[in-house]
């Protein structure tokens, strides 16, 4: 069985940092791309990053670039959003989804909760 | 980047009715490799998104057949052939075909 464990969120000030991992398991993780998308509280869906299997291609929507970075590390099958300089605009709740079929959200974790407050 | 809008944003059905949700986007979807890369989620409340639909017009796995998706550059579709009461929730459309992926605004669906 497919399962996606988020952990690592938490409450942070403004211009803080956070990382967060998605635990993976009941598949070969290396072999699938995999995103982050988030949801800020009564809001909508928001891609934030997308990591192929290898790693060798790696995308990041343009509301966290160059404050976000995520990786993988395919021997612990975990993925990893590194966050920093947070703003109050990031808090939401932090999702990895697996894609299935070629294409994004096949799987999805339950969700992990990033608070940016001072 | 590419504008998915939905209509309607609030979708009233009654029970065994059918329902139906438009998505738009404001750039064509098909990608170079022929497919198009047009996604349907359910978020029902308190839970995470789960795909229904993956390009275009394909269930996912385990999704019961009343839900159907069909369109075709930049108009696309999702039907309900019967509302029941486990598909209350938000709708969202997603396109994977230009960089940055993009969602619809989501729509509402509820009962009268």
């Amino acid at each position: 069985e497919v399962q996606l464990e988020e952990s690592g969120g938490g409450l942070v000030q403004p211009g803080g940092s956070l990382t967060l991992t998605c635990a993976a398991s009941g598949f070969t993780f290396s072999r699938y791309t995999m995103n982050w998308v988030r949801q800020a509280p009564g809001k909508g869906l928001e891609w934030v990053s997308y990591i192929r299997g290898a790693g060798t291609s790696i995308h990041y929507a343009d509301s966290v670039k160059g404050r976000f970075t995520i990786s993988r590390d395919n021997a612990k099958n975990s993925l990893y959003l590194q966050m920093n300089s947070l703003r109050d605009e990031d808090t939401a709740v932090y999702y990895c989804t697996r894609e299935d079929f070629g294409t994004l959200g096949g799987y999805w974790g339950q969700g992990t909760l990033v608070t940016v407050s001072s | 980047d590419v504008v998915m809008t939905q209509s309607p944003l609030s979708l009233p059905v009654t029970l065994g009715q059918p329902a139906s949700i438009s998505c738009k986007s404001s750039q064509g979807l098909v990608y170079s490799d022929g497919d198009t890369y047009l996604n349907w989620f359910q978020q029902r409340p308190g839970q995470s998104p789960r795909r229904l639909i993956y390009k275009v017009s394909n269930r996912d796995p385990g999704v019961p057949d009343r839900f159907s998706g069909s369109g075709s550059g930049t108009d696309f579709t999702l039907k309900i052939s019967r509302v029941e009461a486990e598909d209350v929730g938000v709708y969202y459309c997603m396109q994977g075909t230009h960089w940055p992926v993009t969602f619809g605004q989501g729509t509402r669906l509820e009962f009268k």
